[in-house]
């Protein structure tokens, strides 16, 4: 099975700021990953497909790069509407279908 | 506008049965692939099932393997998951999800198992 990590588990970063969330697989899965994001209360909803592919309706300040095994979710000015926990998702070697332990985003 | 709605998820003792539900709309739901995702309270979403689009082949994680049996009705736009022998640890939020990359989710539907 594939292994995600992410990192941090979590942050806590000032409106405006730049915020980086890296995750990791334990193999080579091309840019078989998806970003989603999760508000309390609700359902994952996915940001970024293909790992940098952004979904229609999502700000343009979200942006996702990487490929193989390192990836990167970037939020470039941090909004309050912004706080909620992350996870990456990767699709290229199933089953099982992983994702990544989170990363729970607050601000400061 | 792509639409996904759980049911049946209800209170239950360990080793009971629960049949959960959950209706499509929006898309062509033929010609996609299905999920069950699984989130315990306070814990990161969970892979559970999956189906091919025509239900030729299904997989299951490890923990509910011989379990939970996953099923679709394309007649009716329909995917379900049969859950028996009930443990514990099989308590939260399921949410049904679409496509290879679960693009969509539906708002998931509460399965408590205790005692």
């Amino acid at each position: 099975d594939i292994q995600m990590t992410q990192s941090p588990s979590s942050l806590s970063a000032s409106v405006g700021d730049r915020v980086t969330i890296t995750c990791r697989a334990s193999q080579d899965i091309r840019n078989d990953l998806g970003w989603f994001q999760q508000k309390p209360g609700k359902a994952p909803q996915r940001l970024i497909s293909a790992a940098s592919t952004l979904q229609s309706g999502v700000p343009s300040r979200f942006s996702g790069s990487g490929s193989g095994t390192e990836f990167t979710l970037t939020i470039s000015r941090l909004q309050p509407e912004d706080v909620a926990t992350y996870y990456c998702l990767q699709h290229n070697r199933y089953p099982p279908w992983t994702f990544g332990p989170g990363t729970k985003v607050e601000i400061k | 506008e792509v639409e996904l709605v759980e049911a049946g998820g209800a209170f239950v003792q360990p080793g009971g049965s629960l049949r959960l539900s959950c209706a499509a709309s929006g898309f062509s739901f033929s010609n996609y692939w299905m999920h069950w995702v699984r989130q315990a309270p306070g814990k990161g979403p969970v892979w559970v099932s999956h189906i091919h689009h025509d239900g030729s082949r299904t997989t299951y994680a490890d923990s509910v393997k011989g379990r939970f049996t996953i099923s679709r009705d394309n007649t009716k736009n329909t995917l379900s998951l049969q859950m028996n022998n009930l443990r514990v640890e099989d308590t939260g939020v399921y949410y049904c999800a679409r496509a290879a990359g679960l693009d969509y989710w539906g708002r998931g539907t509460l399965v408590t198992v205790a005692s």
